[in-house]
Order: structure tokens, then sequence, then C-alpha cells
């Protein structure tokens, strides 16, 4: 069982350019969440998916743009990336926004230069 | 704001010993979570609390809340070098408890000395 799959592990992009993050689970789960992980900062909800054919905006959704292509899959995508954007990117599901417990993925790596 | 604060911010101990971490809300919530995060990884959720629990346990770890002081506490018992990680709350003011109602604290970096 994957569980949280995101890809891809490391990438480096330089300013303007733009580039998706994919995210997919295996455990049938309805509810799905991108997050970003800054030095001395917790993390950060970017946008997230309620349940399939719903998106709505997090605590810092500019710069992003989120697709929810089936119930498997979550895409982040930076258009023009900025420095700023250089962070650690996280994928997550939750079988429905009752409490249960919420899936990680490993993480993305993401430098701007 | 932050709604989750992790005290101390980094904690270094002997093997064996036991590690206290403590974390402060300020809203009402309706749960608090646990997560442990090892270095270059994912979160990995340890534990969830509800607002009308005092404590829980699971294997080597504790849980207190205190909603009249808005904090909680996690105990590790008879710490191990594999427990060396950065360990987050995440508290939840929603009673949805989606993991966008939930504010993760900025992490209490725990290392266990051999």
């Amino acid at each position: 069982n994957a569980g949280v799959t995101q890809t891809p592990k490391f990438q480096v992009l330089k300013t303007g350019q733009s580039m998706t993050l994919q995210c997919a689970q295996d455990m049938n789960h309805n509810s799905m969440y991108w997050y970003r992980q800054d030095p001395g900062m917790g993390l950060r909800l970017i946008y997230y998916s309620a349940s399939e054919g719903t998106t709505d905006k997090g605590e810092v959704p500019n710069g992003y743009n989120v697709s929810r292509l089936n119930k498997r899959e979550f895409s982040l995508r930076l258009e023009s990336a900025a420095p700023s954007q250089t962070s650690v990117y996280f994928c997550a599901s939750q079988k429905d926004r009752t409490g249960n417990t919420i899936y990680f993925g490993e993480g993305s790596w993401l430098t701007v230069v | 704001s932050q709604q989750g604060e992790e005290d101390p911010q980094a904690l270094s101990i002997q093997e064996g010993e036991n590690a206290t971490m403590n974390c402060s809300y300020k809203t009402s919530i309706n749960n608090l979570q646990w997560y442990r995060q090892n270095s270059g990884r994912g979160l990995v959720h340890l534990i969830l609390i509800r607002s009308n629990e005092r404590e829980k346990h699971s294997g080597r770890l504790r849980v207190t809340l205190d909603t009249s002081k808005k904090s909680s506490s996690l105990l590790i018992t008879a710490s191990r070098a594999a427990d060396t990680a950065s360990y987050f709350c995440a508290s939840g003011p929603y009673s949805g408890g989606g993991a966008d109602g939930l504010t993760f604290g900025k992490g209490t970096h725990l290392i266990i000395q051999p």
C-alpha cells in the first residue's frame, strides 16, 4: 500500500518557469490537501479539495493553481515560479472531513533560482 | 496567526530519559493532534485527543489536554535514538474535522543522544 505518492522529489526551477507537482493516493480518500513547509514555520495550507470535483483556497494560495483530476489525483501548479516559492511541498489526504487521520506524502523539495 | 505553538523549539536528552513537549493554542478547539516528522520525510500521525478528553495513551506516548489553559503536552517515555525527529501539534477549531481546519505549530526538534 503506497499511501500518498508525490512527484518529483526534488526540482530546481528558474524564476518565471512553470511546473506541476503531482500527487496520488491509493486509499480511496475523499479529501486531499497541498501544504508548504518553510524553515521555522509550521505547515501552511495552500489549497485543498474536500471531495472530487471541488477545490478551495487555503491560507497561502497566491501563485498556485490546483486540479483535482479524479478521486486519486490532486496536482499543484506553479504558473510563474518566484524565489519566494522555494519550499518543501507536502501533499496529504484524509478519508473525509470528520476528523480522520491525515496521511502525508514524502515531500517535494523545490528551489527557485 | 499560528494556532499551535510548541515549546521548547529544540530538546536534547539522553537515550532512556523521558521527553516532554508542550503545545499552546489560542482559540477553542475540537481536537488536537500530534505528528512526527523525521528528517527529509513527511509527517506521520501519532495521536489525536478530542476536546472532551484529558489524557490519552498510545504505547510510549502520553498526551494530555488542558482546555482551560489551552495547552497540550506530549510525553515520550524511555526515549530511543529512533525518536529523534521533529514533533508538531495541530489544532482544529472546526467541528467538521477537515485538515483545512487544522493549524500546525512550528515544531519541537527532539534529539536523543545515545
